[in-house]
C-alpha cells in the first residue's frame, strides 16, 4: 500500500530548461509535504517543505506545489543546473506513532540535468 | 548544524551474523529513525524511537531490533543477518515539534550480505 507515489523513476532535462517532479498521495491526513534531495553515497537532504494550508512555497529557483483536492504535489526547479542531477524523495507527514512525527517516503525521481 | 554519523560506510557481513549499525547525533534531538532505501522502493521505516528507552516499530520491523539507551546514540540490530537484508541502512533524526517535520540524515551504510 503505496500512501506516497512518485511515478516517474527518472527525467531528463536540458541544463536552463525548467524541471517538474511530480508526486501524489492517498491519505488525506497528511498535513505536510517535503521534498530531498539525494546524491549517491550520501544521505538525503531537506530542500522545501509546504504546509497543508498553503498551495505554494518558494525558496530560490524551487517552487513547491500543493493541489490537495487532487492529492498532489510538485516540485519545480528553475532554471535547471547540473549541480541539480540526484534522486528526488516527496516525504509526507501527520501520521503519528507515540508522538513522533513520521515520514512516509515516495519511491524517488533519478533527475538528470544534460549540458 | 545538524550532525548525524553512522559507524561504518561500507560493510560486508556474512548469513548468520550478528550486524550492529551505530547512530549518533549531536543536536539534543528526541527522535531517531532507521531506514533502508533500496531501488524503486524509496526509503522504508524499518523502527523510530521518540524518546529514550523507547521504540515503535515502523514499517519494516522484521528482522530487525533497535537500542536506544542515550538520547544521542540509536542502534540498528540485524540478529542473523540475510541476503535480503543487503541494502543501504540510513539513519535520522529530527525534533519532532511542529511546524517543521523536518528529519536530518546521516550518509548512509552500505551492507552487504553474503
Amino acid at each position: 500500500d503505496q500512501q506516497v507515489k512518485q511515478n516517474s523513476p527518472s527525467l531528463s532535462v536540458q541544463e536552463g530548461r525548467i524541471s517538474i517532479l511530480n508526486c501524489d498521495y492517498t491519505n488525506s491526513m497528511f498535513d505536510y509535504f517535503l521534498w530531498y534531495k539525494k546524491y549517491p553515497a550520501e544521505g538525503p537532504t531537506f530542500l522545501i517543505s509546504i504546509s497543508s494550508i498553503k498551495d505554494k512555497n518558494e525558496d530560490g529557483r524551487f517552487t513547491v506545489f500543493l493541489n490537495k483536492s487532487a492529492k498532489h504535489l510538485s516540485l519545480h526547479i528553475v532554471p535547471s543546473q547540473p549541480g541539480d542531477s540526484a534522486v528526488y524523495f516527496c516525504a509526507a507527514s501527520g501520521l503519528w506513532g507515540q508522538g513522533a512525527q513520521k515520514l512516509v517516503f515516495g519511491q524517488g525521481t533519478r533527475l538528470t540535468i544534460n549540458p | 548544524d545538524v550532525k548525524v554519523t553512522q559507524s561504518s560506510r561500507y560493510l560486508v557481513k556474512r548469513t548468520g551474523e550478528k550486524v550492529f549499525l551505530e547512530c549518533v547525533q549531536d543536536m539534543d534531538h528526541e527522535n531517531m529513525f532507521w531506514y533502508r532505501q533500496d531501488p524503486g522502493l524509496g526509503l522504508r521505516l524499518i523502527y523510530f524511537s521518540y524518546d529514550v528507552k523507547m521504540k515503535e516499530k515502523g514499517d519494516i520491523p522484521e528482522g530487525y531490533s533497535v537500542s536506544r539507551e542515550k538520547k544521542e546514540r540509536f542502534s540498528l540490530i540485524l540478529e542473523s543477518a540475510s541476503t535480503n537484508q543487503t541494502s543501504m541502512y540510513l539513519c535520522a533524526s529530527s525534533w519532532g515539534r511542529e511546524p517543521s517535520y523536518e528529519q536530518y540524515f546521516g550518509p548512509g551504510t552500505r551492507l552487504t550480505v553474503t
